[in-house]
């Protein structure tokens, strides 16, 4: 089946702008996870959602970042007034679940997002 | 707060040598351990992970790790190595209740000489 997808593979903004990033999980897959991966800093974790329960947002850089999952689906990333320093690749990655033994995280492409 | 470290941020081998990636976890707790791998232009790749029993894990394409309590390490290998395994290496240590907020080491890149 398809893997996680994930829109737009580039964006260039302006500094300031706002972002949406967009993910499609594996199908059936109930669990979604964000990570940002940059230069200076590696692969960081953002936020993970499962199913219906409360996002857990402790990755969150600052309160510029906001993420949602409409449906049990779709996320979105959203980033207000882009910086510099937000410039990175952000990775979707989803799971079956989040029980042990049976949350292999299955990762998208990445947006590359570039903040001019 | 859990870490990871990869002491070797670059390594060449030659193609049919043995591999051996470093990998070092600081976890106050029993760990779940996974190794991924990062083609150019590809995702994350899961190789292989450790949740209990077992010490020795064995994953996809060849490769293995051992968990070493003492040592917190969880060194990746493969007896030999195929020039199709060029790519960027991540460890990563799981938490949260079933090891889901994974935090990544830095990377290990590993070139291949035909």
């Amino acid at each position: 089946g398809a893997g996680v997808s994930q829109s737009p593979s580039n964006k260039v903004t302006e500094k300031g702008k706002d972002v949406e990033l967009r993910c499609d999980p594996i199908s059936g897959h109930t669990a979604l996870y964000w990570y940002r991966q940059s230069l200076g800093q590696g692969l960081e974790f953002l936020i993970y959602f499962q199913g219906n329960s409360a996002p857990d947002k402790s990755g969150l850089p600052s309160d510029r970042f906001s993420a949602e999952r409409t449906g049990g689906s779709v996320s979105t990333l959203t980033i207000q007034r882009t910086q510099q320093e937000d410039s990175a690749v952000y990775l979707c990655a989803s799971s079956r679940r989040l029980a042990v033994g049976d949350n292999e995280q299955f990762f998208g492409p990445g947006t590359r997002l570039t903040v001019l | 707060a859990q870490s990871v470290t990869q002491p070797d941020i670059h390594i060449t081998v030659s193609e049919g040598a043995s591999l051996e990636l470093r990998c070092n976890y600081s976890y106050g707790a029993t760990p779940y351990l996974f190794w991924y791998v990062q083609s150019p232009g590809q995702g994350l790749q899961l190789l292989l992970k450790y949740f209990s029993g077992d010490t020795l894990v064995q994953g996809i394409k060849g490769f293995e790790a051992e968990f070493k309590r003492s040592q917190s390490s969880f060194n990746l290998r493969k007896p030999s190595v195929h020039w199709s395994d060029a790519a960027e290496y991540f460890c990563a240590v799981g938490a949260g209740g079933g090891g889901n907020k994974l935090t990544f080491g830095t990377g290990t890149q590993l070139k291949v000489e035909l």
